[in-house]
């Protein structure tokens, strides 16, 4: 167990809806990632919280949008849904928000029928 | 930005022998180099990492080496085992403004025993 808690573990939904991921870091850390894992493809870096601010952005869609709170849990939205949108997306944490260990939760499936 | 390559992407070896994992990068400026297994369905977990200031770094049979000239590193097994079956990530960041870390596309590696 990495510490970092992700949920749902599945989300099943509909093109053209709107889902919610949640995730809450280690405790002590104060960095929050998420990434994007498709059928068989690697990790895509969406974007980077430290202590509530953005701190660094990655190839993430305009309907895409995410958010750290002052208890540190961030959460990921994803808007407009479409069939390409079905991954695999983790949430990792970390102390320093730079050069540092990634601790990744399980993650979260999202289908969209 | 950044961009990481990977090679190769499956890597079938037998148990006992010896695996090589290949990773270049683009941007000079990286200066930290983790390595994450991934098994099945599971989540990515740092196995070692290295950082600019050292050309290899040793973990029990695991090894990593970086050559900055070149802007490449590898990953080393020995003695192999069947549990080191698995998909394997290089990464590479900055640390600079952020933890941007970028992926490989990944290698999976099975091992025969």
């Amino acid at each position: 167990d990495s510490g970092v808690t992700q949920t749902p573990k599945h989300l099943i939904t509909a093109t053209g809806q709107r889902v919610t991921l949640r995730c809450s870091p280690r405790s002590g850390d104060l960095s929050v990632y998420w990434y994007q894992q498709s059928l068989d493809q690697g990790l895509q870096f969406l974007i980077q919280y430290y202590n509530g601010e953005e701190r660094a952005k990655g190839n993430i869609l305009e309907r895409f949008s995410a958010q750290q709170f002052p208890d540190l849990h961030s959460e990921l939205n994803l808007s407009s849904l479409e069939l390409g949108d079905s991954a695999l997306y983790f949430c990792a944490s970390g102390r320093t928000g730079a050069r540092e260990k990634l601790f990744f939760g399980s993650g979260t499936q999202l289908s969209v029928l | 930005g950044e961009n990481v390559e990977q090679h190769p992407s499956t890597l079938s070896v037998q148990e006992g022998d010896s695996a090589v994992i290949k990773c270049t990068y683009s941007d000079s400026a990286s200066n930290y180099f983790p390595w994450y297994k991934q098994e099945l369905g599971k989540r990515p977990q740092l196995i070692i990492d290295i950082r600019s200031n050292v050309g290899e770094k040793k973990d029990q049979r695991i090894a990593v080496t970086l050559n900055k000239t070149a802007k490449h590193f590898s990953l080393h097994i020995t003695e192999t085992q069947p549990e080191d079956s698995a998909v394997y990530f290089c990464a590479a960041s900055t640390g600079a403004a952020g933890n941007k870390l970028t992926f490989g596309g990944g290698t999976r590696v099975l091992v025969k025993p």
